[in-house]
């Protein structure tokens, strides 16, 4: 699987949108880009997932550069609950690939 | 939809101890269910993982006599750490892949605190 990276903190106000970036240059035209966040002491929580095209849903919106080689989660109105680790994931489709966590980026959502 | 759940939520053993912990996909059947471990402000690391009816594969470094991985079900994983030392202390978590109906990717249990005094 191809290698992520992230910045390793980022600050957000409450109420403003949170945009967490992720670098992926060695990304192959196969594989998708995953995020999942883990809230201190739970299990991770799956977020959303995209190969090229944008994606949106309930809880965030994902865009992937046209070259593949990077991509931004975009958490429209950021709360008090969504400060967590976020983790952005390169990995073949399907329920049954192993994912690969990095240090992923510490979101902070100020009052 | 999409529940994973493991039990106990957290356990206190003595060292030499055997632990068992268990993860079960709730609404959805998982024919892959995957082991990991987290130690303190640290990522996620794969132990294992496991296919219905079938042995499990693990992960380089991980020891199979050590850490024994049952995945009798397509709703039912369960790990047990034989012979538990201090440094087995870890926050374990298991993940199941889900089947049609769902994102095809892994959904995670909450995760069990192991503590081996």
């Amino acid at each position: 699987d191809a290698k992520t990276t992230q910045p390793p903190s980022m600050d957000c106000a409450e109420g403003r949108a949170a945009n967490l970036p992720c670098n992926h240059s060695t990304i192959s035209g196969n594989e998708y880009v995953y995020w999942y966040r883990q809230i201190h002491s739970q299990g991770p929580q799956y977020i959303i997932h995209g190969l090229k095209n944008n994606e949106t849903n309930e809880m965030a919106s994902l865009i992937i550069t046209e070259d593949r080689k990077s991509s931004t989660l975009i958490l429209p109105h950021a709360t008090l609950r969504d400060t967590a680790v976020y983790y952005c994931i390169v990995s073949l489709s399907g329920s049954a690939r192993q994912l690969t966590f990095g240090s992923g980026t510490q979101l902070t959502v100020l009052p | 939809g999409a529940v994973v759940s493991q039990h106990p939520s957290w356990v206190i053993c003595k060292s030499g101890t055997s632990v068992k912990i268990e993860c079960r996909s709730l609404d959805f059947q998982a024919t892959t269910m995957f082991w990991y471990r987290q130690f303190p402000k640290q990522s996620l690391m794969l132990m294992a993982t496991s296919n219905e009816g079938s042995k499990a594969t693990y992960e380089q470094g991980v020891e199979k006599d050590k850490f024994l991985i049952n995945h009798a079900s397509l709703t039912l994983s369960t790990l047990t750490v034989t012979s538990a030392h201090p440094e087995d202390s870890s926050f374990y978590i298991c993940s199941a892949g889900g089947l049609a109906g769902y994102a095809d990717t892994q959904y995670f249990g909450p995760g069990t605190r192991l503590t081996v005094l």
